[in-house]
């Protein structure tokens, strides 16, 4: 199994301000997701993030809003840019174990004010 | 493009006894893979369960098993003896097996929100 590092847990920003969260993984993996989970709501993947080449986005995201870097095969950042209340939500990041399951940080809960 | 529908909201269930959560999911495919996850308060996603397409008999784990359907594309999770450490969101997820067209991503659905009552 994978333990997978995410931080901050949480966070209250100001509009027009920018929050980098970052995931760490324990061992190595190819692909890195990002997740975003609306208040009581499900999880909608962002991206896709592969080391060494350019996120893969979701329809309704883009690269502007949503910067991503991935290093190196542990480790991965999501920037959530220009934030507005709308982008109040809980972030998740998640990395595949071995064949079949994936598994997620802890989460980042954003409160744009 | 796989969709996967949890129409209960919400359910509720009393400590120790039996519980059933619903899932739907439509597909294309013949072959991928299907999960429950819980998220408690504290927001880490925990899997619970998980099934393979191609294996005809039901995942168990424990108190937690599924009624796998597949004509029916349905995935249905039975908590038995229900523990108040159960109450949580629980999230019904596909996985496409063909990881060089979709990656490993999961799809998921709204969620249920169980409340265990003592």
């Amino acid at each position: 199994s994978a333990v997978i590092s995410q931080k901050p847990s949480r966070d209250i920003c100001q509009r027009g301000t920018s929050l980098t969260i970052q995931c760490q993984v324990d061992s190595q993996v190819t692909m890195m997701f990002w997740y975003r989970q609306q208040p009581g709501q499900s999880l909608t993947l962002i991206a896709t993030a592969n080391q060494g080449s350019e996120a893969t986005y979701e329809s309704g995201f883009v690269i502007d809003k949503f910067p991503i870097s991935r290093p190196n095969l542990t480790f991965s950042t999501l920037t959530v840019s220009n934030m507005s209340p709308e982008d109040s939500s809980i972030y998740l990041c998640s990395a595949p174990g071995g064949d079949t399951e994936a598994f997620f940080g802890q989460g980042t809960r954003l409160t744009v004010v | 493009a796989q969709t996967v529908t949890q129409s209960q909201p919400e359910m509720s269930v009393q400590e120790a006894e039996t519980v059933t959560l619903s899932c739907t999911y439509d597909t294309s495919e013949s072959d991928y893979y299907l999960f429950w996850y819980k998220q408690p308060p504290s927001r880490q996603m925990i899997l619970v369960i998980r099934q393979e397409a191609y294996k005809q008999q039901n995942a168990t784990e424990n108190r937690f098993s599924v009624n796998f359907q597949k004509a029916a594309k349905s995935f249905s999770l039975k908590i038995s003896d229900s523990q108040l450490g159960d109450a949580a969101m629980y999230f019904c997820a596909y996985r496409s097996v063909r990881a060089w067209e979709y990656g490993n991503k999961l799809v998921f659905g709204a969620g249920t929100i169980l409340r265990v009552k003592s």
